[in-house]
């Protein structure tokens, strides 16, 4: 069946280094995908998308980047710092359907100082 | 704006026993969907709605309730607890394509 997936369950960074996390999927019609951080004891926040129109996006210290080609998805953190420890989650849906949005089942950053 | 609110944000049932976790969101969002999140998975979506008086099923509806009697309101309820619905809850609301989550009720079934 299609599904979401990450690469690296844990990534462990220094403070000020930039961080990639990555995440692939299988859904080749999938055209709407959406990272979120989740901090203990906290719901996911949203943190950046993209549509399948696009291969990359850029918000504030984060970019995203879509390869469908391979269908592969990253998220790149610029000088990461201790507050960006947390789990990362990617998140794709078809259409616009999102009551099928699939989410992965994250990956774990932690900032070492 | 409070944003989503969920309450409680713990509880502990016995097997058998029923309940109610709220939702609410005051954004005036017409969708709203509730998630189970479990260690080591990702999140799995139990019920939606796409309005008020509208819901459907997601991928894991077994066990589970709901309704949307109003727009800012989305509760679920657990009608008969069982071990495996030992969880953390999760309500989401979108307006368009990205939805916000609540704080999380984490529920455990003994």
């Amino acid at each position: 069946g299609e599904s979401v997936g990450l690469h690296l369950p844990t990534l462990s960074v220094q403070e000020g280094d930039n961080s990639i996390i990555n995440c692939a999927y299988s859904n080749s019609a999938s055209d709407y995908f959406i990272w979120y951080k989740q901090e203990s004891g906290k719901g996911p926040q949203f943190i950046i998308d993209i549509r399948s129109n696009m291969d990359k996006r850029q918000g504030q210290r984060v970019t995203v980047l879509l390869n469908k080609t391979v269908k592969h998805l990253s998220l790149q953190i610029a000088a990461t710092q201790p507050g960006d420890s947390a789990v990362y989650f990617c998140a794709e849906t078809e259409g616009g359907e999102r009551w099928d949005m699939r989410f992965g089942a994250g990956t774990r950053l932690t900032v070492k100082p | 704006n409070a944003g989503v609110t969920q309450t409680p944000k713990f509880q502990v049932l016995k097997t058998g026993q029923s309940m109610t976790l709220q939702c609410a969101q005051d954004m005036n969002h017409e969708y709203m969907s509730w998630y189970r999140q479990d260690p080591g998975m990702g999140l799995r979506l139990i019920h939606y709605s796409v309005g008020a008086g509208i819901t459907d099923q997601g991928e894991v509806p077994n066990g589970y309730n709901v309704s949307r009697s109003t727009t800012e309101d989305f509760p679920l309820r657990l009608l008969s607890a069982a071990p495996s619905q030992t969880s953390v809850y999760f309500c989401a609301s979108a307006s368009t394509d990205t939805q916000y989550f609540g704080p999380g009720t984490r529920l455990t079934v003994l």
